[in-house]
């Protein structure tokens, strides 16, 4: 059964600082997406990832992909407070058909920008 | 272009009762997804439809069931509703294996009590 697990779980950041955020996977996967959550509201699109070594940026946020380490980052640049939200990673394993469209979530990252 | 747009928004329901959700996927996605999503927890998915049969299913049990619709809108049914069902459900749409992304709905908010 394919796990993914992020961390840190809870993030608190000053701004103006960077941070990470770590996405590591259990299976054999190149397809992995970022999303943001604000409190009582859907999930934003943020990076579609779909190769080794896919690398993806807007704005403060930068996303990467490594499929042979089974892992992916967001790194935070300059962090400011209209970043904070909780940040999701999501993973489709590569075993095709009914896989499809079953995006299986890490626990989400709670991120807290403070001046 | 029209997002994914999800009714009713909140619902609340007693136990045993059954419930019907709606999804209208956004212009020009054929599939659907259903996902789950407990308090503090990341969203679980249900299943998928993909020509308007059930094309992958997590491990939910049978009495969450769904539908899709020529013009790929979608409803979830739970029956026999529990305390535990008390969730945002969310409605995905994209393009069949997803390489475009998947754009989510604002949810519908079901109370169980």
């Amino acid at each position: 059964e394919l796990k993914v697990e992020q961390n840190p779980l809870f993030l608190s950041m000053q701004e103006g600082k960077n941070y990470t955020i770590y996405c590591n996977y259990s299976t054999t996967s190149d397809r992995l997406y970022w999303y943001r959550q604000d409190p009582g509201k859907s999930l934003e699109s943020l990076f579609v990832l779909l190769s080794n070594g896919a690398v993806k940026q807007e704005g403060r946020l930068m996303a990467s992909l490594d499929t042979k380490a089974r892992l992916s980052t967001l790194h935070i640049t300059a962090a400011v407070h209209d970043l904070s939200a909780t940040y999701f990673c999501a993973v489709i394993p590569n075993a095709g058909g009914t896989s499809y469209g079953k995006l299986t979530f890490g626990q989400g990252t709670i991120l807290t920008v403070h001046p | 272009e029209t997002g994914v747009t999800q009714s009713p928004t909140h619902l609340i329901k007693t136990r045993g009762q059954q419930v019907t959700l709606r999804c209208s996927s956004q212009s020009g996605h054929n599939t659907v997804s259903w996902y789950q999503q407990a308090l503090g927890q990341g969203p679980q998915f249900i299943f998928q439809y993909y020509r308007e049969e059930e094309n992958g299913r997590g491990n939910f049990p049978p009495r969450f069931s769904g539908l899709q619709f020529p013009n790929y809108s979608s409803e979830l049914n739970v029956n026999a509703l529990e305390l535990d069902d008390s969730a945002l459900y969310l409605c995905a749409s994209s393009l069949l294996g997803g390489s475009y992304g998947y754009t989510f709905g604002s949810g519908t908010r079901l109370t169980v009590v």
